[in-house]
């Protein structure tokens, strides 16, 4: 079955420096993954995804991604940290079914970010 | 504009008394899906359909029902709604694709619909 691992409830960072969000996921075959955020009283926008390719993978305002496969890890990264980065995020997996149906999405948690100034 | 768009966006209501919650999307997306999110259980999926007129069970199905009639509509129906409903329920959508295509695509989420079951 698939699932997924966000480990971290709550990061803490300050304004300026870079941040982390782990996730690491499970999955039988190659996993689809993705990254979701959520601000306050918003619905999930879309940050970025892996499919296949290039282990790093870059999304929306400036967060980037790296796929590691021997680790089945997939941590969310931004080299310098925002106020407005404060939010929500969701790590996502989907398993990669060759020649199949689209497979549901399983999310992880979630991890707060918060971002002082 | 591309959208995902759901109503109420909040409710409040009792025990026992049906109520819907509507979502309609504007990108022609065959699959559509319901989660709720709950604090410290993340997103869990509730139903979802691969197009008009299929529709199958997720994570947690119990005491939901959907329906499928027409591609861009997707209601969710509380038939007799308890506390334990009470939650964040996010609709979404996006394209279904066969074969190494499939699974590729972002799914668009509505605003949510905040529901209190008191």
């Amino acid at each position: 079955a698939q699932s997924v691992a966000q480990p971290e409830d709550q990061v803490n960072v300050a304004e300026g420096n870079p941040l982390t969000v782990k996730c690491t996921y499970s999955v039988s075959g190659n996993p689809y993954l993705f990254w979701y955020v959520q601000y306050p009283n918003r619905g999930l926008q879309f940050l970025l995804k892996y499919i296949t390719g290039d282990n790093l993978v870059k999304g929306s305002y400036g967060f980037e991604a790296e796929f590691n496969k021997s680790q089945t890890s997939f941590h969310l990264k931004k080299p310098s940290a925002l106020v407005s980065d404060s939010a929500l995020y969701f790590c996502a997996v989907r398993e990669n079914n060759y020649g199949g149906s689209q497979g549901n999405l399983i999310f992880g948690k979630g991890t707060k970010l918060s971002v002082k100034p | 504009e591309a959208q995902v768009t759901q109503n109420p966006r909040y409710l409040i209501t009792v025990t026992g008394k049906k109520l819907t919650v509507t979502c309609s999307q504007n990108m022609n997306h065959e699959y559509m899906s319901w989660y709720r999110q709950d604090p410290g259980l993340g997103l869990r999926q509730i139903y979802y359909s691969m197009n008009v007129e299929v529709t199958d069970k997720g994570d947690v199905p119990e005491g939901y029902k959907v329906s499928r009639k027409e591609k861009r509509n997707f209601p969710l129906i509380l038939e007799s709604p308890s506390p334990n409903q009470t939650s964040l329920y996010f609709c979404a959508s996006t394209t279904r694709r066969q074969g190494l295509a499939g699974g590729t695509d972002t799914q668009y989420f509505g605003p949510g619909t905040r529901l209190t079951v008191l």
